[in-house]
């Protein structure tokens, strides 16, 4: 079973800040997946890579397989990016069957 | 983009009765999509693989005649906890694969039962 290591477990910022969590895992994969869950529950699905990097506006994913490392990071950070990242890996041979990270609870203050 | 929508979002009920939750993937269709539970502070928990038309492959220590998968269209899939108890009250949540590089999620279900 591949284990999901995050850091930090929890982050607090003020508006503007660089952001980065992070994300190790053990076993080799495909892929990985970054996702933000708001405080009501609901999941977004942010990124899925498999190498190098991805940028969509201001969330920037890397994944380095070699080293089985990720990086989630944030620019000019705002309040409303308040919420929880979790990176999860495939497991059982399917980009779509999920180890999930315990997540980062990142807050923005104003 | 995609649209996977998840009902109710939440739900009260006494213990011994049953809850059924739908996930419904609105702009395209779901061969396959994945139900998930979470506890208070804990990681999201892979239940089960939902296959339309077929049976559903639940992981271990996950039972399959508590949570009874139904996916019988290309754009619904149910899960419905029978004979719920208290340990059962967790945020369910299920996803489908869209295209080749995401995933989406439904809003999730906060089900409590008391």
């Amino acid at each position: 079973k591949n284990e999901v290591e995050q850091s930090p477990q929890n982050l607090t910022a003020q508006e503007g800040e660089f952001i980065t969590i992070n994300c190790s895992y053990s076993v080799g994969i495909s892929a990985l997946h970054w996702l933000q869950q708001h405080p009501g529950g609901g999941i977004v699905s942010l990124f899925m890579l498999s190498s190098g990097k991805k940028k969509h506006g201001r969330l920037i994913a890397t994944i380095n397989i070699q080293e089985k490392h990720s990086s989630l990071h944030i620019t000019a950070s705002h309040p409303r990016d308040s919420a929880v990242y979790i990176c999860a890996v495939p497991s059982g041979g399917s980009n779509y069957k999920l180890t999930f990270g315990k997540g980062t609870l990142l807050t923005v203050n104003p | 983009g995609a649209v996977v929508s998840q009902h109710p979002s939440w739900v009260i009920c006494k213990s011994g009765t049953s809850v059924k939750i739908e996930c419904r993937s609105l702009d395209f269709q779901a061969t396959t999509m994945f139900w998930y539970r979470q506890f208070p502070k804990q990681s999201l928990m892979l239940m089960a693989t939902s296959n339309e038309g077929s049976k559903a492959t639940y992981e271990q220590g996950v039972e399959k005649d508590k949570f009874l998968i139904n996916h019988a269209s290309l754009t619904l899939s149910t899960l419905t906890v029978t004979s719920a108890h208290p340990e059962d009250s967790s945020f369910y949540i299920c996803s489908a694969r869209v295209g080749a590089d995401r995933a989406f999620f439904g809003q999730g279900t906060r089900l409590t039962v008391v």
